[in-house]
């Protein structure tokens, strides 16, 4: 069974930064591109990022890229998401998910982060 | 950039009614990028069609999808109580490289 965990989620003072993972079994993690999303009320659902199944390119969202960071460690079967400079904006549910021909056929159960003073 | 727009933004609708969700887009999008996902309260969305009308594993044939170029849809042919949540069409394209719609919630009249 596909798995999708995050974790690394909380509470956080504008400026700070957070290491969201997730961690993916039921599934050769090496042979999947896996991407970032967030979602809020307001916003619904946003891309945040993605990035390739070796973990050489990543690709980010205008309002993320400089200060967030998407790399893998695939010997680990995990996903990471550093995020760095955070603004109350940032404030979202953050789901992983798997990337398949421009689809995500599954998802994490998604992970809170709260950027406020 | 492109933009889906989704409506109604609200259906309240009966266990055995049949619906169609629209999704258009500002620009033609690829029918092979053309997804739907069905997302329910505390849950993480869950991919319905691909390919704007391949099932996923899973999923009741009662779902199906259609559309090309601008605009698409999504039929329940009819509704059961465990259908009544938020739909999302997405699309997968160069700018962004993902979007979603605003999502169409049902809800039991």
């Amino acid at each position: 069974e596909v798995q999708l965990v995050e974790s690394g989620g909380g509470l956080v003072k504008p400026g700070g930064s957070l290491r969201l993972s997730c961690a993916a079994s039921g599934f050769k993690f090496d042979t999947y591109s896996m991407n970032w999303f967030r979602q809020t009320p307001g916003r619904g659902l946003d891309w945040v990022s993605s990035i390739t199944w070796t973990g050489d390119k990543a690709y980010y969202a205008e309002s993320v890229r400089g200060r967030f960071t998407n790399y893998r460690d695939n010997a680990k079967n995990s996903l990471y998401l550093q995020m760095n400079s955070l603004r109350a904006e940032d404030t979202a549910i953050y789901y992983c998910a798997r990337l398949i021909n421009g689809y995500q056929d599954h998802w994490g159960q998604g992970i809170l982060v709260t950027v406020s003073s | 950039d492109i933009v889906l727009t989704q409506s109604p933004g609200t259906l309240s609708l009966s266990p055995g009614d049949r619906v169609t969700l629209s999704c258009r887009a500002s620009q033609r999008v690829d029918s092979l990028y053309l997804a739907w996902y069905q997302q329910k309260p505390g849950q993480s969305p869950r991919l319905l069609i691909s390919a704007t009308s391949t099932r996923a594993t899973g999923v009741p044939d009662r779902f199906s999808g259609s559309g090309s170029g601008t605009d698409f849809t999504l039929t329940i042919s009819r509704l059961e109580p465990e259908d009544f949540a938020v739909y999302y069409c997405q699309q997968y394209g160069n700018s962004p490289r993902y979007s979603f719609g605003q999502g169409t919630k049902l809800e039991i009249k």
